[in-house]
């Protein structure tokens, strides 16, 4: 079982919809969430991060946590054509002493006009 | 520029040659972690340093690789003896907590 998994894609959304992004971990204590967008061709950028159950909002950006199953979600309002990149999940584990950070394999989303 | 900066940007070597690559963090960051990512695939942990301590490294690490952060400031990763399976994007990031923030990488073409 990988550390955090996510579907690879692609995800293909029309503009103006809601993108819905999943990310599952196996690490059942694991305390902290990221997630980054990835352009093509460019490096990882953080746009979320959630500690805690529940739902985080920035902008048209919303991370939802829930530790008891294990699930991190992303969502995204009112996509755009700038939104199409490839979304990376990330966690921190329990069992690294140091502050290892763990990424999925992405998924890559693609907003069609 | 006050983000993290890599050097070089790319890197053609051929197989069996030692490389050397650099990474500038952020000037007030104390963490540095090194990635490598490779198409299609999520960055793949390879070490962290808090200030010049090497804290982990990747039990998936070949011995061929070795990163120092001398004085807690700019670090290097060295690769010896490249293998055609070292071919990748290698990333450098640093943080004052868990946010990371990446730079431009090194991509490593080993031929």
């Amino acid at each position: 079982q990988k550390e955090v998994e996510q579907n690879s894609g692609p995800l293909s959304v029309p503009e103006g919809a809601i993108a819905s992004l999943n990310c599952t971990y196996s690490d059942r204590g694991s305390q902290s969430f990221f997630w980054y967008r990835q352009y093509s061709g460019k490096s990882p950028e953080l746009i979320m991060f959630i500690y805690s159950n529940g739902d985080k909002e920035d902008g048209r950006f919303t991370a939802q946590l829930n530790k008891a199953s294990q699930y991190v979600s992303l969502l995204i309002r009112d996509s755009q054509p700038s939104d199409s990149a490839t979304y990376l999940c990330a966690v921190k584990p329990t069992y690294s002493s140091a502050s290892k950070i763990i990424f999925g394999s992405g998924t890559r989303l693609s907003i069609r006009p | 520029d006050t983000g993290v900066s890599q050097d070089p940007r790319h890197k053609i070597t051929k197989r069996g040659q030692n490389v050397t690559f650099r990474c500038d963090p952020i000037s007030e960051h104390n963490r540095l972690y090194w990635y490598r990512q490779t198409l299609g695939q999520g960055p793949e942990f390879l070490t962290y340093f808090q200030n010049e301590a090497q804290l982990e490294k990747s039990r998936l690490l070949s011995d061929r690789f070795s990163a120092e952060r001398p004085k807690g400031s700019f670090s290097t990763l060295e690769i010896q003896r490249t293998e055609q399976g070292d071919s990748a994007m290698y990333l450098c990031a640093s943080s004052l907590d868990e946010k990371l923030f990446f730079g431009s990488g090194t991509q490593l073409s080993v031929l």
